[in-house]
């Protein structure tokens, strides 16, 4: 497709459990974003990856999260041992390198966490 | 903080009058950026502003910058029902990941 996928749409789970979410971006875009979004709060960024460079986890709220991204191209970000405070919508978006900045997103996937 | 903070965090209007949000903010920054979020969807963008202009129009849409202020204003005009949805800011710096506001809900009432 033309557009950001993400799976799965929504996602529940019990306490402690792991998950995994998936991101595939734009074909091209070089640079991806993970960001969670609590109800009705704004975006928390989380993770970034450009181009070949070291991701910045700067946003990672804990050890318990990690993303990676293969080839340059898919995104998974996987959270352990999932509590129920982790519940959220989680965001990717993508964008071109060198480009104005403008982040095309996913619709996103919804974690309940039981 | 590195966010932009949006105002007012809702609001309300009838359907063909003009909407106002704005944005404030703290750092520098290279761009400035809107984007809309219609209910559990995921965010598109709207418009960006280079920290060396003053002012851009997209169809309804002006966007102003100040950055002496570091403030941005997003106006809607002949507001839809339609256009009711959460509007965020997102301040861009070299080297550093997009940041947003928490947003502001508008509604428009047909």
């Amino acid at each position: 497709g033309a557009g950001v996928s993400q799976s799965p749409s929504n996602k529940v789970t019990e306490k402690g459990k792991d998950v995994e979410l998936r991101c595939d971006p734009i074909s091209g875009h070089t640079a991806l974003y993970w960001y969670r979004q609590s109800l009705g709060q704004g975006l928390e960024f989380l993770i970034y990856f450009q181009g070949n460079s070291a991701p910045d986890k700067s946003g990672l709220p804990s050890d318990r999260f990690s993303a990676e991204r293969t080839g340059g191209s898919v995104s998974t970000l996987t959270i352990q041992r999932t509590q129920q405070e982790d519940s959220a919508v989680y965001l990717c978006a993508s964008s071109q390198l060198g480009a104005t900045g403008e982040l095309f997103f996913g619709e996103g996937s919804r974690l309940t966490v039981l | 903080s590195q966010q932009g903070e949006e105002d007012p965090q809702a609001l309300s209007i009838q359907e063909g009058e003009n909407a106002t949000m704005n944005c404030s903010y703290k750092t520098s920054i290279n761009n400035l950026q809107w984007y809309r979020q219609n209910s559990g969807r995921g965010l598109v963008h709207l418009i960006l502003i280079r920290s060396n202009e003053r002012e851009k129009h997209s169809g309804r849409l002006r966007v102003t910058l100040d950055t002496s202020k570091k403030s941005s204003s997003l106006l809607i005009t002949a507001s839809r029902a339609a256009d009711t949805a959460s509007y965020f800011c997102a301040l861009r710096r070299e080297g550093t990941p997009l940041v947003f506001g928490k947003g502001t809900r508008l509604s428009v009432i047909a």
